[in-house]
């Protein structure tokens, strides 16, 4: 099967803590896209990466960064100096045929002021 | 404003009773996708359309219908609803195969 796997269900953190959400996946093919969307308590989902298996460098984005690793077939997610606005649940995703992203289970961050 | 919009976002009913759940996108975009998102199991993909009149099932397809008659609307049609189909239902579009999913904000359903 074609997995998405992400192990923490839920993660508490004090602010101002640095956090790494973890995503591994499972995929046959040799060229393939992930994803990570945020869900805040509002319920929409935000976009904030898109990662392709050709591209090996890590990305930075703000306190946002993303670890992506073929050898260990993982993507994490990690945020530096989190922040209470960070609370909400984040999903890593894969894009199979079909226009098809399929999702993990989600990892719901809750960040303590 | 670029947006995908979702009508109705509430929406509660009785088993049985036909609904439609409507989706537009101003963004002039090819595909376009509906989810529903369960507690324990992340989003999965009902059905998809790759364009005007193109449609075809995702993973859990049972129980849904689509259509795509105008490029910025992709209603999900419930013909009969049954209790297993209670769930947050989210539509998508991209312009691309690979490209980034922009999502509506949601329709929460509750069949009783």
């Amino acid at each position: 099967a074609q997995k998405v796997t992400q192990a923490q269900t839920e993660i508490s953190v004090v602010e101002k803590e640095d956090v790494t959400l973890d995503c591994v996946y499972e995929t046959r093919d040799t060229t393939y896209y992930l994803f990570w969307y945020k869900q805040p308590p509002s319920g929409e989902l935000v976009f904030l990466i898109r990662r392709n298996s050709f591209d090996e460098q890590n990305e930075i984005s703000g306190r946002y960064s993303w670890n992506f690793q073929k050898s260990t077939s993982s993507f994490n997610f990690t945020i530096t100096a989190s922040q209470v606005v960070d609370s909400a649940v984040y999903f890593c995703a894969r894009l199979t045929g079909a226009n098809n992203l399929f999702f993990g289970t989600g990892t719901r961050l809750t960040v303590i002021p | 404003e670029a947006q995908v919009t979702q009508n109705p976002r509430y929406l509660i009913t009785v088993t049985g009773k036909k609904l439609t759940v409507t989706c537009s996108q101003n963004m002039n975009h090819e595909y376009m996708s509906w989810y529903r998102q369960d507690p324990g199991l992340g989003l999965r993909q009902i059905y998809y359309s790759m364009n005007v009149e193109v449609t075809d099932k995702g993973d859990v397809p049972e129980g849904y219908k689509v259509s795509r008659k105008e490029k910025r609307n992709f209603p999900l049609i419930l013909e009969s609803p049954s209790p297993n189909q209670t769930s947050l239902y989210f539509c998508a579009s991209s312009q691309d195969v690979l490209g980034e999913q922009y999502f509506g904000p949601g329709t929460r359903l509750t069949v009783t």
